[in-house]
């Protein structure tokens, strides 16, 4: 069974604060990985995605991965209260099947 | 440019009853990926289409079938409904197949089985 896992949270960081969030998963072959952020009863969005080993940034988003100890993070840097949301990980093999974790709800609090 | 379009947006069945659900993908994108979220859950990949063809299948019984149509439209549709189906149904469409190729979800049809 290929396993995605998250923390689960609530994370809660002050505004302005980098916000970290981690994702493990347990298929080696995983090739592609995504970070999606789903505002409560909304679909999810496409944040960042990353292919490879070391770091991406994007604005105020740096996507991290690890694939020798399959782990992927994402970092918020000066978080908002509108960043508040669950952050999806997503995981894709060379098959395209794209598994998600269960999301971490993020709480940025004025 | 459309992006992907879900309809229903909610819908009520009673145990036991077929429900059809349907996704518009957005423009120019050929594959279409149908996800199961229960509340405070992840999407759970159900199949996914390309090119009118199934192209992977996630732990959902038979039960659970969908088609995609030559304009690249799905449909998902699940009889024998059970409690357990009461969920979030998302359709999420990609460019092309392959990997590293990230999707674009509709807004989802929100299902309750009574």
């Amino acid at each position: 069974q290929k396993e995605v896992e998250q923390n689960s949270g609530p994370l809660s960081v002050p505004e302005g604060a980098i916000a970290s969030l981690n994702c493990t998963y347990s298929d080696r072959v995983s090739q592609s990985f995504f970070w999606y952020r789903q505002y409560s009863g909304k679909s999810p969005e496409l944040i960042m995605s990353i292919y490879s080993n070391g770091d991406k940034e994007d604005g105020r988003f740096t996507a991290q991965l690890n694939k020798a100890s399959q782990y992927v993070s994402l970092l918020i840097r000066d978080s908002q209260p509108s960043d508040s949301a669950t952050y999806l990980c997503a995981v894709q093999d060379n098959n395209n099947d794209m598994r998600f974790g269960a999301g971490t709800r993020l709480t940025v609090k004025p | 440019e459309t992006g992907v379009t879900q309809s229903p947006t909610h819908l009520i069945k009673t145990r036991g009853q077929q429900v059809t659900l349907r996704c518009s993908s957005q423009s120019g994108h050929n594959t279409v990926s149908w996800y199961q979220q229960a509340l405070g859950q992840g999407p759970q990949f159900i199949f996914q289409y390309y090119r009118e063809e199934e192209n992977g299948r996630g732990n959902f019984p038979p039960r659970f079938s969908g088609l995609q149509f030559p304009n690249y439209s799905s449909e998902l549709n699940v009889n024998a409904l059970e409690l357990d189906d009461s969920a979030l149904y998302l359709c999420a469409s990609s460019l092309r197949i392959g990997e590293g190729i990230g999707y674009t979800f509709g807004s989802g049809t929100r299902l309750t089985v009574v």
